[in-house]
Formats: C-alpha cells, structure tokens, sequence
C-alpha cells in the first residue's frame, strides 16, 4: 500500500529552485515526512525530514502543509549534480521502524 | 573517515552458486539493512538487524541469509534459492534509536 505519491519526472534549469512535491494523505499524527535521494548508481543520500514544522538545512527545506497530507523539497539553486531520484518516505521515527522506498521523481537539472 | 563499505562494486556468479556480499560500517550504528533494488525501481528491504546476534526478515527475504556475529559486519549471502538474483544490492546503517539511514556504494551482482 502506497503511503506517498509523488511525480514520476520533473526537470528543472540549473541555477533555479527545484519544487519537489509529496502527497501523503494517509499519513498519522506521530509519522515523519524523510527525503532521500539516489544519483545514478550510487546509494540512496540522506537529505531532510519533518514532522510539523518547516525544515531547512544545507541541502535543501522542507514545506509540509499545515495538514500534514502534502509537503515539498525545495532544493533553492538545483545543479546538474543535483539530478536525481528523489524518494518521499512517511515513516514512524525510531529503530525498528522500516523505510518504504517507491517509485522516486527523477529529477533532471538542465544547463 | 566514517562510513559503509560494500564490496566488491561488481560480482559475477555462475547460476546455482551461493554468493555472499561483504557490508562493513564503522558509524558504532547499531541498525543495519540490506535492500535489493532492480532497474527503474524503488529499494525492497531483505533483512535488517536492530542489533548484534539478531535480525529480522525484509519484505523479500527467500533466497537469502544473513548473520549479524559483529557489530560492524552484516554481510549478506545470495543462495541458489533465490530465483532471480541479478540485481543491486545495498546496505545501509542505522542509530539504535533513529531510523535515519546512510547506505554503502552496494554491489551490483550479476548472475550468468
């Protein structure tokens, strides 16, 4: 059962922000939102994840609806290393608790 | 330098011979996972260890066995069993108490 539904490509230019959005409605009170992402052949990378509040570190931020049923990574300036898949992952904090990998938007950043 | 490191990059099997990938974290993350990920697809979890002696089965655990004897070790062997190996194989760790993972380079293993 599908916990995110995010879309399949998107492109961006280089320089530009890059939108990246994430649909889980389903998700619970105590769930987080995680981004990952996965350069061609190479393990999934960390980025970011939330609860409630907006997030921003070194990579990206992090906007989750006041509802909690969608949020967005925004990379603020994408580069052609910034291109991509990128996971959304609702998921309960904490050891034990598994991360459901889908399908990913695969980002291409154009010059 | 911390890190995972999954070897070899590459492997190559015969058909019907048991192949066992290498995972080795030196994060003192007590959590550690193996997922199979196939062309255009997302990662499937096949096993995962919370801690040292134990572990539990992914979502696609036949065909595969694991051991956890040390910490920092969790390798992974592909068995005859599995029907369709080929596949790129990756480790991930864990904190004991978070489920932030960081993933080794994997392995891509091919069976001929």
């Amino acid at each position: 059962d599908a916990k995110t539904t995010q879309p399949t490509s998107m492109d961006c230019a280089e320089g530009r922000a890059a939108n990246l959005p994430c649909n889980h409605s389903t998700i619970s009170g105590n769930e987080y939102v995680y981004w990952y992402r996965q350069i061609h052949s190479q393990g999934p990378q960390y980025i970011i994840h939330g609860l409630k509040n907006n997030e921003t570190n070194e990579m990206a931020s992090l906007i989750i609806t006041e509802d909690r049923k969608s949020s967005t990574l925004i990379l603020p300036h994408a580069t052609l290393r910034d291109t991509a898949v990128y996971y959304c992952i609702v998921s309960h904090r904490g050891a034990g608790n598994m991360l459901t990998f889908g399908g990913g938007t695969r980002l291409m950043v154009k010059p | 330098d911390g890190g995972i490191t999954q070897s070899p990059k590459y492997l190559f099997r015969k058909e019907g011979q048991n192949v066992t990938l290498s995972c080795e974290q030196n994060l003192n993350h007590d959590a550690m996972y193996w997922y199979r990920q196939d062309p255009g697809q997302g990662l499937r979890l096949i096993y995962y260890s919370q801690i040292v002696n134990d572990f539990q089965k992914g979502d696609i655990a036949e065909g595969y066995s694991v051991s956890r004897e040390k910490k920092e070790s969790f390798p992974l062997t592909v068995t005859s069993a599995q029907k369709n190996p080929t596949a790129f194989y990756l480790c991930a760790s864990s904190t004991g108490t978070t489920n932030e993972q960081f993933f080794g380079p994997g392995t891509r293993l091919t069976v001929l």
